[in-house]
This record gives C-alpha cells, structure tokens and sequence, in this order.
C-alpha cells in the first residue's frame, strides 16, 4: 500500500502567519492517465472533513486562494497564507492514484 | 445544497452485523460514484469502499474485503454499507462522501459504530 508520510505532526502558528505542511508518498502519484490523484482535508474540531485540494492545486468550491496546494510525483506541499482562526484543525493529504487509497496520518495546524 | 445523512450506527457485539444507510439530497444522486470512509475514536481517516454510479462495481482495501458490502438503490437517492463479522477495530465513525473520481467531494455527518461485547 502506499504510504503518505505528513510533516510536521503538529504545525503552532500565530494568526496571520504563512503555514506549510508536507506530504511524501512511498510511491510515484502519477496515475497511468496523466492525472495525480492527490488532495488536502481538513477536519476542524468537531466536524466531518472537507475537502480543499484536489489533484495536486486546485482549489475547491469555496476554498480561500490563501490555500496553495503544490508537488509533483512523490512530494507535496500545502501552504496556508495568513493563517485565520477558521484554519485550525488537522490537514490530511490523500492518494486516489493507487489502490487502496490512502490518507496521512495527519498534521495539528494549531495556535503558539 | 448537498446533504448526506447517514444512519444505523450503534452498539454491536463481535461478530455481528450492521447495516448503514446514507440518504442524499440536492444532487442527481445516480449521476455519481459514492464511498464509505471512516475514521477510528481519536484516529485518522481509511477508505472503506466506493461504488459506481450504476451499482455496477464496488471496490473495497484489503481490510474489509469479504466483510463489507457497499450497495445503493438510485430510486431512493439511498446508499448502504452492509458490514458483517464486526471486530472491535471496525470501531469508527463511518462517513457518506461524494465520491468524483479521485476525491471525496462531500461528507455527511458520520454516524459511530461501536463494536464491544
């Protein structure tokens, strides 16, 4: 199976700062379609996940443009630009190139 | 505005059966794939299972293969996740997600299934 290893586990950020997380796979993303099958969720305290990243840097309906999804093959990064309150939580990347799809174990974007 | 409402979770001893229901609303609910995804008390989260927009193929990981079976009924904008021979690390909140080929666009509310004698 392939393994998404996320850094950093916890993520302490002042509002208004810039956060990154980084997401590396065990295993190329590119699918033999051309496409990577490689998206953020994020899960606020209490909620479901949502989606804000699908295939490596396009944002969801709705998504804020300070989310800034990057990478190609086997690495991979989300930027938050200007952290606000409504951004804490814990960001999971996830693979559809491979089957079984698989999450990361997650990262705590949390305040200092 | 889509809504996923997922139902039928509980309290069940090992080696039981559940049967999960999710209905859908605000979308063409036969138009597209759907999938299970659940994530364990203070855990993370793991595809269960995911089916085409016909009902025509399932597709399930290694974990619960044989165990599980994800079905839907498109007159009932319904979908199910039948789960059998429960172990206690079946324990999860099960999640209905719209499923678009590649990503799980939506997410219902969850629903917890707790396996314990």
């Amino acid at each position: 199976d392939v393994v998404l290893t996320q850094t950093p586990v916890a993520q302490p950020v002042t509002l208004g700062d810039q956060a990154s997380i980084s997401c590396r796979s065990s295993q190329s993303l590119v699918h033999s379609n051309g496409n990577t099958y490689l998206e953020w969720y994020l899960q606020k305290p209490g909620q479901s996940p949502q989606l804000l990243i699908y295939k490596v840097s396009n944002r969801f309906s709705g998504v804020p443009d300070r989310f800034i999804g990057s990478g190609s093959g086997s690495d991979f990064t989300l930027k938050i630009s200007r952290v606000e309150p409504e951004d804490l939580g814990v960001y999971y990347c996830f693979q559809a190139t491979h089957d079984p799809y698989t999450f990361g174990a997650g990262t705590k974007l949390e305040l200092k | 505005e889509v809504q996923l409402v997922e139902t039928g979770g509980g309290l069940v001893q090992p080696g039981r059966s559940l049967k999960l229901s999710c209905v859908a609303s605000g979308f063409t609910f036969n138009n597209y794939w759907m999938s299970w995804t659940r994530q364990a008390p203070g855990k993370g989260l793991e595809w269960v299972a995911s089916i085409t927009n016909s009902g025509g193929s399932t597709y399930y990981p290694d974990s619960v293969k044989g165990r599980f079976t994800i079905s839907r009924d498109n007159a009932q904008n319904t979908l199910y996740l039948q789960m059998n021979s429960l172990r206690s690390e079946d324990t999860a909140t099960y999640y209905c997600t719209r499923w678009s080929k590649g990503w799980f666009a939506y997410w219902g509310q969850g629903t917890l299934v707790t396996v314990s004698s």
